[in-house]
């Protein structure tokens, strides 16, 4: 199983509302990445999860907040945000142990648009 | 400066060229490199890593030059399917992944 699944694929929420993305993958790899994606842009680095801790959080505002609740899982729990923050967004998964290298295996991402 | 700067393209190029992409990066510490593809609203998906050694994969050949902090990317023979923006990423330090801004190329019949 090569892959990373994303749910849900779309996501359209209201600036008071709570959700989560959710992000799977079982190639027991030990690194888990969120980006985020505007049009036409590169995707940008929000946090890494490093063996379940959080190694990386790029100073990403407050409203959103990672979980790693096992190293198959990844969340991100959205809360409170702007529509400035309608984007897509990308999880990734990498691990040097499993493949030799720490080349990145993305999912489909979910789209999100902040009302 | 950018810690990952690429050509900023667009290329438009007719079918059978062959079209070279660079790529530099700031931090001289910098672990790993890649080129990805990426296809309008679709995920990246992993085209090469980048070896000093350079590494080949069919019509695709990848050149690492850490002394000028440098990274290219030749594509031969183009096909309309190698249409796509291409991103220069780069493992800063322990999975600080950078990505560089993406080449548009578009390959013409």
């Amino acid at each position: 199983d090569t892959e990373v699944t994303q749910t849900p694929k779309h996501l359209v929420m209201g600036m008071t509302n709570k959700k989560s993305l959710k992000c799977e993958q079982h190639m027991g790899h030990r690194a888990m990445y969120w980006y985020k994606q505007k049009a036409k842009k590169p995707p940008e680095l929000m946090f890494v999860y490093s063996y379940e801790k959080l190694s990386i959080n790029e100073s990403v505002p407050s409203r959103f907040s990672p979980e790693c609740p096992n190293s198959s899982l990844l969340n991100l729990h959205l809360h409170a945000l702007q529509p400035e923050d309608s984007a897509l967004y990308l999880c990734a998964s990498s691990s040097r142990e499993v493949s030799g290298s720490d080349e990145q295996f993305f999912g489909p991402g979910t789209r999100l648009t902040v009302l | 400066r950018k810690e990952v700067e690429q050509d900023p393209g667009p290329f438009n190029v007719p079918e059978g060229a062959t079209v070279a992409f660079n790529c530099t990066y700031s931090n001289s510490a910098s672990q790993s490199f890649f080129w990805y593809r990426q296809d309008c609203r679709k995920e990246p998906k992993l085209l090469m890593s980048v070896y000093s050694s350079g590494n080949e994969d069919g019509r695709f050949t990848a050149q690492l030059n850490r002394a000028s902090q440098y990274i290219s990317l030749l594509i031969r023979d183009s096909k309309l399917s190698d249409s796509a923006t291409y991103l220069c990423v780069v493992n800063k330090n322990n999975n600080d992944m950078r990505f560089g801004a993406g080449t548009r190329l578009t390959v013409k019949p």
